[in-house]
């Protein structure tokens, strides 16, 4: 079974902080992906990787930033905690050829900022 | 207008009725369509994938889509109160990277 594991399922964080978020995956999927999920706005792409090293904005990137040193690992950053990133984030991943379309999520991380 | 709309309910069945969920989408050129189950407190799960015109059942599951019209549904036959969760329809641009634009998902309630 894929699995995608997020580091932490809640956290608490003061406003100006430095977040780091992390997600990893143990099929050697080559594209992983960050979202953020709020009542009555759904799933929205925050950043993408599609191999090491690569990044690519998603929807909402402004506030965040992402790291992809390690194929399996992929960090979230918020460079500056702010309220309005009080949310969950969901990390996911997917493989490739036919199996890039079905992307496997992880737990979520519950995230507020006070 | 959003990329992807559902409505966000909650639709309320009966066990064993069949529970119907539609989704509306803005780009004609999309090609592949899914949908995701989330139940409460939890990440989302690929349930059905959708790539031609028609029905593709799986189960008790049948994802329908016409390209003409811009929707695609699913159905559950002989709903159960295990099926009550939120589902997500998302569908893939048709430009630039292998991106899923989710809709906000319709809360389904089955009751026993």
């Amino acid at each position: 079974d894929v699995k995608v594991t997020q580091s932490s399922r809640y956290l608490v964080k003061r406003t100006g902080e430095k977040v780091f978020l992390e997600c990893v995956q143990d099929m050697d999927h080559e594209n992983m992906f960050w979202y953020r999920q709020d009542p009555g706005l759904g799933l929205r792409l925050i950043y993408f990787s599609y191999d090491v090293k690569m990044k690519e904005k998603g929807d909402i990137p402004e506030g965040y930033s992402v790291s992809r040193e390690k194929k399996e690992r992929f960090s979230l950053i918020l460079e500056s905690a702010s309220t309005n990133q009080t949310s969950m984030y969901l990390c996911a991943s997917s493989g490739r050829g036919l199996a890039i379309d079905i992307q496997y999520f992880g737990a979520g991380t519950r995230l507020s900022v006070l | 207008q959003k990329e992807v709309e559902q409505n966000s309910g909650p639709l309320s069945v009966p066990e064993g009725a069949i529970a119907s969920l539609n989704c509306t989408y803005s780009d004609r050129g999309s090609q592949s369509f899914f949908w995701y189950r989330q139940y409460s407190g939890k990440s989302p799960e690929l349930i059905m994938s959708i790539y031609s015109n028609g029905d593709k059942e799986d189960g008790r599951f049948t994802a329908q889509l016409n390209k003409a019209s811009q929707y695609v549904s699913l159905l559950i036959r002989d709903s159960q109160p295990s099926d009550s969760a939120t589902y997500l329809c998302a569908v893939k641009r048709n430009t630039g990277f292998q991106k899923l634009v989710f809709g906000t998902g319709t809360r389904l309630l089955v009751s026993p």
